[in-house]
């Protein structure tokens, strides 16, 4: 079935480093590709997104890259802040509007 | 401003009690999904519905089941309550069609515990 696999689980950086996470979709079909933070306590909400005709997006600190071929997407976040720390979910969406999450990463940010 | 609600945001309840999560959208989104959220397993689906009187399972159904009977709103019942089902439980919308964004709005969460 769909399936998509998020790496790493949990992910601790320096103040200022930078922060990849690489999720694996199964689902050939897969056209959207967003990313959620979730804060402690909180509902996720989106922090951005690729189509399938893109391969990269960038918006200020965060940056997203999708590999078709290799059904990878990546997260990027450079000049990492204390308030970057949360967990963050990668997703995918086929041709029905039905997501499917990868497991999170909790990412923390040490200052 | 357009929102989507749940209640009650927290629940304890007992094993084999029915159990009922309300969701009530004002983005007049036909899509909606429950999904339930549990350490290690990320947001898995339960259920989803993409209009009126639509349903449809999703990758753990077993338990839960839900109605349509109108656009604003997906309640999630669970007909016995069992301790596996103690989680957080997000209800989520979506727009349809071409112009469609892709966001998925996600309710505050619903937490409940069954002993």
């Amino acid at each position: 079935g769909e399936n998509v696999e998020q790496h790493p689980s949990t992910l601790s950086v320096q103040e200022g480093d930078s922060a990849v996470i690489k999720c694996t979709y199964s689902d050939s079909a897969s056209n959207y590709f967003p990313w959620y933070k979730q804060e402690l306590g909180k509902r996720p909400q989106l922090i951005i997104d690729i189509r399938s005709n893109v391969g990269e997006k960038k918006d200020q600190r965060i940056a997203v890259t999708l590999n078709k071929t290799a059904k990878h997407f990546s997260l990027h976040i450079t000049e990492t802040q204390p308030e970057d720390s949360a967990v963050y979910f990668c997703a995918a969406k086929g041709g029905t509007y039905k997501y499917i999450f990868g497991t999170g990463t909790r990412l923390k940010v040490l200052a | 401003d357009a929102e989507i609600t749940q209640s009650p945001r927290h629940k304890i309840t007992e094993t084999g009690r029915q159990v009922t999560l309300a969701c009530h959208q004002t983005w007049n989104h036909n899509n909606m999904f429950w999904y339930r959220q549990d350490l290690g397993h990320g947001l898995r689906l339960i259920h989803y519905s993409y209009g009126v009187q639509d349903t449809n399972k999703g990758e753990v159904s077993d338990g839960y089941s839900v109605s349509r009977s109108n656009t604003e709103d997906l309640p999630l019942t669970l007909e016995s309550a069992a301790s596996s089902q103690t989680s957080v439980y997000f209800c989520a919308s979506s727009e349809q069609g071409l112009a469609a964004t892709g966001e998925l709005f996600f309710g505050e969460g619903s937490r409940l515990t069954v002993l």
